[in-house]
């Protein structure tokens, strides 16, 4: 099976611009999360998607927002750039067996330069 | 909210030997998960543990619930071995990080 794949791998956007971030989950997998990772912050949970409903928020403020589609794509998009926002952006996919917790499968990340 | 603490941050050590990084967490969880990720970005999933013991190879994962603490080991390490180690609690809210350790293993 083919892994978790994301587009564009790097970005770069200026400060006030909105951008759409993608992720194909493995085949099968229903479940997508979003992750930032930043040198001081390290990884944050922003959102989680099963089945087109956002199942889990982290604490980011509205700026950020995602959705999924029938397919189990999912994108994510972030309005009104901030220098702040600079970050390697992961996505996860996770089998939904039945039985929890899941193992989660990373993405090779977008990397989003802010100027 | 669960706080998820690791050391050591850094770590340094020599071809062959064995390696211990420690991961602490303030509540209950679900399962910890340990990660590894390589410069560049790219994040594996190493465990995921609710109890008890697993291993990998030459990676063991060990998880005590009372004692909220769980431990990656790495025998035999090897220069490849060389990335950071994450640790996280997959609670209800989604998984919660550690800081990492970085680990270099050298020949």
């Amino acid at each position: 099976k083919a892994g978790v794949t994301q587009t564009p791998r790097y970005l770069i956007k200026t400060r006030g611009q909105q951008v759409t971030l993608s992720c194909s989950p493995i085949s099968g997998h229903r479940s997508v999360s979003w992750y930032q990772q930043t040198p001081g912050q390290g990884l944050q949970f922003l959102f989680e998607y099963f089945s087109e409903t956002q199942r889990n928020k982290g604490n980011f403020p509205g700026r950020f927002s995602g959705r999924q589609f029938s397919n189990s794509r999912s994108e994510m998009n972030v309005s009104t750039l901030e220098l702040g926002d600079s970050a390697l952006y992961l996505c996860a996919s996770s089998p939904e067996t039945g039985a929890t917790p899941y193992e989660q499968y990373f993405g090779p990340g977008t990397r989003l330069t802010v100027t | 909210k669960n706080e998820v603490e690791q050391s050591p941050q850094n770590l340094t050590a020599q071809e062959g030997e064995f390696i211990t990084i420690n991961c602490s967490y303030s509540v209950g969880i679900s399962a910890l998960h340990w990660l590894q990720q390589h410069p560049g970005g790219g994040i594996v999933s190493l465990f995921m543990l609710s109890s008890g013991k697993k291993k990998h190879g030459r990676l063991i994962a060990t998880i005590n619930i009372q004692e909220k603490h769980s431990s990656l080991h790495i025998t035999a390490s090897h220069p490849r071995d060389s990335a950071v180690y994450i640790c996280a609690e997959g609670g209800a809210d989604g998984l919660t990080f550690g800081k990492g350790t970085h680990l270099i293993i050298q020949p």
